[in-house]
């Protein structure tokens, strides 16, 4: 059983640059949730897909947003990056319902 | 005044040392997750509970659901403990709110 893989691993960004970020789920997984990890702070919910539509979305702006693909890997995408959005990027992914969430590895972005 | 309070917020120990981490949240939930954070920002998921207590290996986990409280303990504590625990809360949808972590160190 393949486990939640992201990339890339690390990334460094300008202010007002696009960034995508990619997340393959866990084998059998419908469900994916994305997540940004200030340092020093606990994750915060960004939204969370299931079988590709939006299925909640935490106190994020528009230029946070997201796809599900058939196979139900996923991608964050942020548009006109700000300083404040430097962080570590989590996906995780779950069966859906109130099944465990298992996490991948983080991106870790830097915007300069 | 966050949804899911943890504390300690740092704690240390020597090996072998009774470790106890506590999570209080403020309104009902369906799942409380405890998660294990490493330096480089991996986490790994501990426990998931709705009611009472589980265990697995040295770790304990324990639910009040009355009192909106719970417990992470672990027992004979090792240098490999050493890592940031996280309580996490869920409602009726996947989505997970999180503590700010409990960073614990344990000494040799």
């Amino acid at each position: 059983e393949t486990g939640v893989t992201q990339s890339p691993t690390h990334l460094i960004k300008t202010r007002g640059q696009q960034v995508t970020l990619r997340c393959s789920s866990q084998s059998g997984h419908n469900t994916v949730s994305w997540y940004q990890q200030a340092l020093g702070q606990g994750p915060q919910f960004i939204f969370q897909y299931y079988r590709e539509e939006e299925n909640g979305r935490g106190n994020f702006p528009p230029r946070f947003s997201g796809l599900q693909f058939p196979n139900y890997s996923s991608e964050l995408n942020v548009n006109a990056l700000e300083l404040d959005d430097s962080a570590l990027y989590l996906c995780a992914s779950s069966r859906g319902g109130q099944e465990t969430q298992y996490f991948g590895p983080g991106t870790r972005l830097l915007v300069l | 005044k966050n949804e899911v309070e943890q504390s300690p917020q740092n704690l240390t120990a020597q090996e072998g040392e009774f470790i106890t981490i506590n999570c209080s949240y403020s309104v009902g939930i369906s799942a409380l997750h405890w998660l294990q954070q490493h330096p480089g920002g991996g986490i790994v998921s501990l426990f998931m509970l709705s009611s009472g207590k589980k265990k697995h290996g040295r770790l304990i986990a324990t639910i009040n659901i009355q009192e909106k409280h719970s417990s992470l303990h672990i027992t004979a504590s090792h240098p490999r403990d050493s890592a940031v625990y996280i309580c996490a809360v869920g409602y009726n949808t996947d989505k997970l709110i999180f503590g700010t972590g409990t960073r614990l160190q344990v000494f040799p």
